[in-house]
């Protein structure tokens, strides 16, 4: 039971450059979430998924675009990456209503130079 | 809007008992948990509490929720080196919505 890949575990992009981020459960989850952890900031919320077919917005969607594929796959999308997106990225999936408990992958490391 | 406040560093020796603490503002949150990362790795979800619940155990962690005051508290019973890590305290409204994290605890155990 592999629970939350993300793929890939490392990427190094120069400014402009566009890349997706690909993150897929295996655990029949109903909702998704993209976050990011910098330095002393915690985790923040990127875009989450609730249920197939919808995505909304979290606490910082700039420069970030994504898609819910189905049931088990939901990709963030970097346009035209910036330096300022250097970061860690996680996604994470969980039951929905009723259940509690929230699984993590193991990260994305992006640099942007 | 919600918020989660953690102090960001504890220290203990070996063998000591490890208290860590947070806040949170919104009283409607219906989840409370406790995840640890250690570096360069994900988040590993630890325990949870729900809101009607004051206290859970499990093994060396004991995890105590003050509704009133919307404090929660993480206890680890004989902290050893493996504890190390960064501690992350969230709170969710639902099943549904996404979890609201603190900036993190970093525990240091001492030999």
């Amino acid at each position: 039971n592999a629970g939350v890949t993300q793929t890939p575990k490392f990427q190094v992009l120069k400014t402009g450059q566009s890349m997706t981020l690909q993150c897929a459960q295996d655990m029949n989850h109903n909702s998704m979430y993209w976050y990011r952890q910098d330095p002393g900031m915690g985790l923040r919320l990127i875009y989450y998924s609730a249920s197939e077919g919808t995505t909304d917005k979290g606490e910082v969607p700039n420069g970030y675009n994504v898609s819910r594929l189905n049931k088990r796959e939901f990709s963030l999308r970097l346009e035209s990456a910036a330096p300022s997106q250097t970061s860690v990225y996680f996604c994470a999936s969980r039951g929905g209503q009723g259940e509690a408990k929230a699984f993590f992958g193991q990260g994305t490391r992006l640099t942007v130079v | 809007g919600e918020d989660v406040e953690q102090s960001l560093f504890l220290s203990v020796r070996e063998g000591d008992s490890s208290v860590i603490n947070c806040t949170y503002t919104d009283s409607s949150s219906t989840y409370l948990y406790w995840y640890k990362q250690e570096p360069g790795a994900g988040l590993q979800l630890l325990t949870y509490i729900f809101s009607n619940m004051d206290m859970k155990q499990d093994q060396r962690l004991t995890v105590l929720l003050n509704k009133k005051d919307k404090h929660l508290s993480l206890r680890i019973a004989d902290t050893q080196t493996g504890d190390s890590a960064i501690y992350f305290c969230a709170e969710s409204l639902t099943g549904n919505t996404p979890l609201v994290f603190g900036k993190g605890t970093r525990l240091s155990v001492i030999a």
